[in-house]
């Protein structure tokens, strides 16, 4: 099993550009998240997904979009990418809402200029 | 109010030490857990150990162990013998099953430092 992948591992963007970023995961996972980590920060929830069709906010959504057509993928859309959004991303999935263990891709560095 | 908090922005422990990392959290859901995640310089998270709340017993695995009390809603985490590899950032997390839809709340970290 790859567990769960993520693309690019590192991208500069111009301030009003769009982008997604690519999260996979093959271990048939029905819960997905997408996390930014700021310098000297914890994660902080941006969507989530508890399967396919079914998307939801977490703490920090603004300027965030999903969507969740299969169980193995959910894309992170950057609509217009501002200073703000600089951070590194992770894409997490979990056998189910209770399940004790969320897998972490290996992050995705995004800088915005 | 902050759900999950860190108060050691950084800890110093001199090799095969133990040391503690706490974390306290601020929760109303009667069923929860928690997690501790090791990130190192690399930048992966790493799941080191998980609690549910209704565990009676601390839960182990390997050289870490979770000191959970329930009344006080701490967590702290337990490295035993410390080792030069364990130098990296440490993150408590909390999910709420009831209440929050399992959505994952992070604090905001200890920085451990293992001395030679």
């Amino acid at each position: 099993n790859a567990g769960v992948t993520q693309t690019p591992k590192f991208q500069v963007l111009k301030t009003g550009q769009s982008m997604t970023l690519q999260c996979a995961q093959d271990m048939n996972h029905e819960y997905m998240s997408w996390y930014r980590q700021d310098p000297g920060m914890g994660l902080r929830l941006i969507h989530y997904s508890v399967g396919a069709g079914i998307t939801d906010q977490g703490e920090v959504p603004n300027g965030y979009n999903v969507s969740r057509s299969t169980t193995e993928d959910f894309p992170l859309r950057l609509l217009s990418a501002a200073p703000s959004q600089t951070s590194v991303y992770f894409c997490a999935s979990s056998e189910g809402l209770a399940a004790y263990e969320q897998y972490f891709g290996p992050g995705t560095r995004l800088t915005v200029t | 109010a902050q759900k999950i908090t860190q108060t050691q922005p950084g800890m110093f422990v001199q090799e095969k030490e133990a040391v503690t990392l706490d974390c306290t959290y601020d929760t109303s859901d009667q069923s929860y857990g928690l997690f501790w995640y090791k990130q190192p310089s690399s930048g992966e998270m790493i799941f080191l150990i998980y609690q549910g709340s209704y565990d009676e017993q601390n839960a182990t695995e390997g050289r870490y162990s979770l000191n959970f009390q329930k009344a006080r809603k701490s967590a702290n985490l337990v490295i035993s013998a410390s080792q030069l590899g364990d130098s990296a950032m440490y993150f408590c997390a909390m999910r709420e099953y009831n209440t929050n839809a399992g959505k994952s709340t992070f604090g905001d970290g200890t920085t451990l430092t293992v001395k030679p």
